[in-house]
């Protein structure tokens, strides 16, 4: 069964802490992506990835970096966690060409 | 970035009726999704439709891909309590550089009444 692990499903920071959401994928895609969803708002596209060390900014990537030292693992970070950063975060991935990415499960993040 | 416009926002409806639910944009796509979320859990693909005028089923869902290529809707009939969750379209431009990037929609919100 293929799989999308993300390492928590909550998360609880305090505004100026870096923050690291880690993805895992076993099934060899090259793409990995992370969304941030906000009600209202839905998934909207933070960075992506279409290879190892390879990445591009999606629609939001004010405020994150990310990492892609191996092609399963997709790491997003906060340098210095704000309040507005409070969100659900997902990641996906698909091979390449592939139009149907798999979602991990989220990582729910509250900035306090 | 550009979204999507979907509505309804939400429904609230009782068992056994229909549902309907669109998606429009103001550029073309050549690949138009719709994902179901179950609350905890991450968005999961219901059906994929990658020809305009395209009208594909699967089980009680019925999703068309509009003939602009510029809107597509989904129809679930005699809706049950375990429809319930947010719907998502999402559209793409597959091939090229897109990667397969997905612009979303806003979500429905789907609630149905035993």
């Amino acid at each position: 069964d293929v799989k999308v692990t993300q390492s928590s499903r909550y998360l609880v920071k305090r505004t100026g802490e870096k923050v690291f959401l880690e993805c895992v994928q076993d099934m060899d895609h090259e793409n990995m992506f992370w969304y941030r969803q906000d009600p209202g708002l839905g998934l909207r596209l933070i960075y992506f990835s279409y290879d190892v060390k390879m990445k591009e900014k999606g629609d939001i990537p004010e405020g994150y970096s990310v990492s892609r030292e191996k092609k399963e693992r997709f790491s997003l970070i906060l340098e210095s966690a704000s309040t507005n950063q409070t969100s659900m975060y997902l990641c996906a991935s698909s091979l390449i060409g592939g139009m149907n990415p798999f979602f991990g499960s989220g990582t729910q993040l509250s900035v306090l | 970035g550009q979204q999507l416009n979907q509505s309804p926002q939400s429904m609230f409806i009782q068992e056994g009726e229909d549902v309907s639910m669109n998606c429009t944009s103001s550029s073309i796509f050549n690949t138009w999704l719709w994902y179901k979320q179950d609350p905890g859990e991450g968005p999961v693909l219901l059906i994929a439709l990658y020809k305009a005028g395209e009208l594909t089923s699967n089980g009680r869902l019925t999703a068309q891909f509009g003939i602009t290529r510029k809107d597509s809707f989904l129809n679930i009939s005699a809706s049950i309590p375990s429809d319930v969750g947010i719907y998502f379209c999402a559209a793409t431009n597959a091939g090229g550089t897109s990667y397969g990037k997905l612009t979303f929609g806003q979500g429905t919100i789907l609630t149905v009444h035993p």
